[in-house]
């Protein structure tokens, strides 16, 4: 299966700056995805990264807020911007193979942001 | 949004005892997963069990599914400290293809 880096692996923040997370997959996948997980919860589906084209958000978050890139099939950037101390979250990237197995779906390990 | 509940949403056992941790659903799926997250890292696949089938198994994990009622169950059996994680599942939609989280159990195996 897929294997996903990203970085950073956390970073803190001062309010009104913004933090770009990247993932790297080690194979070509079809649909890359971006989560939110806030402290203690499940994780929130923040938007699909298409290849080629702009990313389709999920209610509840907008392009200014988090826009995405997706220059190819191995590469994702997600930016937090004009953070606030509320965005302080984990954010996972996901990927879903070309080939539909069993396998599931993979995961990067996540970014821990804190905005101070 | 999330899709549904889990229960319970912690859940504490003896080293060598079986865990069953329970998944409700809300709307039709193509497939439901079980993933696994040690101390908030990357998640882990565990198990893929699709909307025609009724239980799966692999090594220690048995899953349960039954569409009729939208709800699975994961069965984790003898229990061991490295277990201690937050399990999540998540269903596909007819047609989707992203992922939708269940709020998850946090399992804790004590030595």
């Amino acid at each position: 299966s897929a294997v996903i880096s990203q970085k950073p692996s956390r970073d803190i923040c001062q309010r009104g700056t913004s933090l770009t997370i990247q993932c790297q997959v080690d194979s070509q996948v079809t649909m890359m995805f971006w989560y939110r997980q806030q402290p203690g919860q499940s994780l929130t589906l923040i938007a699909t990264a298409n290849q080629g084209s702009e990313a389709t958000y999920e209610s509840g978050f907008v392009i200014d807020k988090f826009p995405i890139s997706r220059p190819n099939l191995t590469f994702s950037t997600l930016t937090v911007s004009n953070m606030s101390p509320e965005d302080s979250s984990i954010y996972l990237c996901s990927a879903l193979p070309g080939v539909p197995s069993e396998a599931g779906y993979t995961f990067g390990s996540g970014t821990r942001l804190t905005v101070v | 949004s999330q899709q549904g509940e889990e229960d319970p949403q912690a859940l504490s056992i003896q080293e060598g005892e079986n865990a069953t941790m329970n998944c409700s659903y809300k709307t039709s799926i193509n497939n439901l997963q079980w993933y696994r997250q040690n101390s908030g890292r990357g998640l882990v696949h565990l198990i893929l069990i699709r909307s025609n089938e009724r239980e799966k198994h692999s090594g220690r994990l048995r899953v349960t599914l039954d569409t009729s009622k939208k709800s699975s169950s994961l069965l984790i059996t003898a229990s061991r400290a490295a277990d201690t994680a937050s399990y999540f599942c998540a269903t596909v939609g007819p047609g989707a293809q992203k992922l939708v989280f269940g709020q998850g159990t946090r399992l804790t195996i004590n030595p």
